[in-house]
């Protein structure tokens, strides 16, 4: 089964605008991680975010984590054309294993 | 350091053939993980291996699916006889103990006609 769910589906934006994408999920968590899948490529680990923690930066990528809500999103500031890609949130399973959503499809537009 | 390799990139077979995908995971890493990703979902665990045992193959079709890793290493995901909802991309995925990130290899390509 399907724990973390990204919204929206899909979104399109311009080069150089903010891409905000969102992930819920059902049970408690350790942390959460977030993945970019490239067309026709594997995935790609973004970046961690325990449970402990409520915010977490990498170059111009921003992750928030509210355990209250069961939620996390991920912020790509200044987007580029390279950004386009599918962007999915995953949990850890009871053995380590990851629980993906369906995933955001981001294009960016030059 | 070289990364998760993946044999072959793309195979077609049809219904009720067999086919076999092979996955070298990172050096030194001792859990393995294939994962089926249908077209627009997200990828979905087959089995996890630490080092040559199964930890989880829940969600491992085991009537069709059957997957081994010998020594430990490198694994094969066999697929016999295959259906048409078979038809996704699989996985290979490792990572070193821990909850840590894990890495994915390009994948393989299945298209079951």
């Amino acid at each position: 089964s399907q724990q973390g769910e990204e919204d929206p589906q899909a979104l399109s934006i311009q080069e150089g605008e903010n891409a905000t994408m969102n992930c819920s999920y059902k049970t408690s968590i350790n942390n959460l991680q977030w993945y970019r899948q490239n067309s026709g490529r594997g995935l790609v680990h973004l970046i961690l975010i325990r449970s402990n923690e409520r915010e977490k930066h990498s170059g111009r990528l921003r992750v928030t984590l509210d355990t209250s809500k069961k939620s996390s999103s991920l912020l790509i500031t200044a987007s580029r054309a390279a950004d386009t890609a599918s962007y999915f949130c995953a949990t850890e399973g009871s053995q380590g294993n990851l629980i993906f959503g369906k995933g955001t499809k981001l294009s960016v537009k030059p | 350091e070289a990364g998760v390799a993946q044999s072959p990139r793309y195979k077609i077979i049809e219904k009720r053939q067999s086919v076999a995908f092979w996955c070298n995971p990172i050096s030194g890493h001792a859990t393995l993980y294939w994962y089926q990703q249908i077209l627009g979902q997200g990828p979905k665990l087959l089995i996890q291996f630490q080092n040559n045992g199964v930890v989880d193959d829940s969600q491992l079709p085991k009537d069709r699916f059957s997957a081994e890793r010998l020594k430990g290493v490198d694994s094969t995901l066999k697929i016999q006889p295959a259906k048409l909802e078979d038809s996704a991309v699989y996985l290979c995925a490792s990572s070193s103990t821990g909850p840590n990130e894990q890495y994915f290899g390009p994948g393989t390509r299945l298209t079951v006609t």
